[in-house]
């Protein structure tokens, strides 16, 4: 029973262009989202968060999007560089559940 | 300076072998937490722990087993009963364990069967 899916297993994408990365949840009681990079072999850093209360949260490059009537959240990383290529999971904090992660590739 | 440390970084495991995986934080946290990661399954919880001497089933308990005899420290144990034990580990804590806090993980141990 998957109520965090990321349907995307990887992305591949241009240095200096968008990224943009999905995730959707079953749970419309979940009210506290974040994102998390994992390079390999190494364990998840915490990218960005969101609360329910907010439809949208930006740092620097990395914009995080809520849309809660359709239970989907995308994080958009703009402009991408090659430093950005890792595995990014969805999660739901709280519930600790993660998305099977996305792997992204910017390419140079 | 503050973090979690796990160690080993590779560990195998033989047959009908228990193992332990340590798990170290300096953060002063209160809570901790164990996943495994599969190819193409993100995380998934095997067992956490809020406080001291408590610790709580994940939804992958069964072959594992935790203690918490200190707040710095939560060793998981892969025992023989776990019938597909290779995966990397990947060790988390948070402050006291509620939601909407960040997780903070350690580097994790690849556990490799013989």
């Amino acid at each position: 029973d998957q109520q965090v899916k990321q349907n995307s297993p990887s992305l591949s994408v241009q240095e200096g262009r968008i990224s943009i990365l999905n995730c959707d949840y079953t749970n419309s009681m979940f009210d506290y989202f974040l994102w998390y990079k994992k390079y390999p072999a190494e364990g998840p850093t915490f990218l960005i968060s969101i609360s329910s209360i907010k439809d949208k949260n930006e740092d620097g490059r990395f914009t995080v999007f809520l849309n809660k009537s359709a239970k989907h959240l995308s994080l958009h990383i703009v402009p991408s560089q090659p430093g950005d290529s890792a595995v990014y999971f969805c999660a739901v904090l709280g519930d600790m559940r993660f998305g099977a992660g996305t792997r992204l590739t910017v390419k140079p | 300076d503050g973090g979690i440390t796990q160690s080993p970084k590779y560990l195998f495991r033989k047959e009908g072998q228990n193992v332990t995986l340590s798990c170290e934080q300096n953060l002063n946290h209160d809570a901790m937490y164990w996943y495994r990661q599969d190819p193409g399954q993100g995380l998934r919880l095997i067992y956490y722990s809020q406080i001291v001497n408590d610790f709580q089933k994940g939804d992958i308990a069964e072959g594992y087993s935790v203690s918490r005899e200190k707040k710095e420290s939560f060793p998981l144990t892969v025992t023989s009963a776990q019938k597909n034990p290779t995966a990397f580990y990947l060790c988390a804590s948070s402050i006291v364990g509620t939601s909407g806090e960040t997780q903070y993980f350690g580097p994790g141990t690849r556990l490799l069967v013989l």
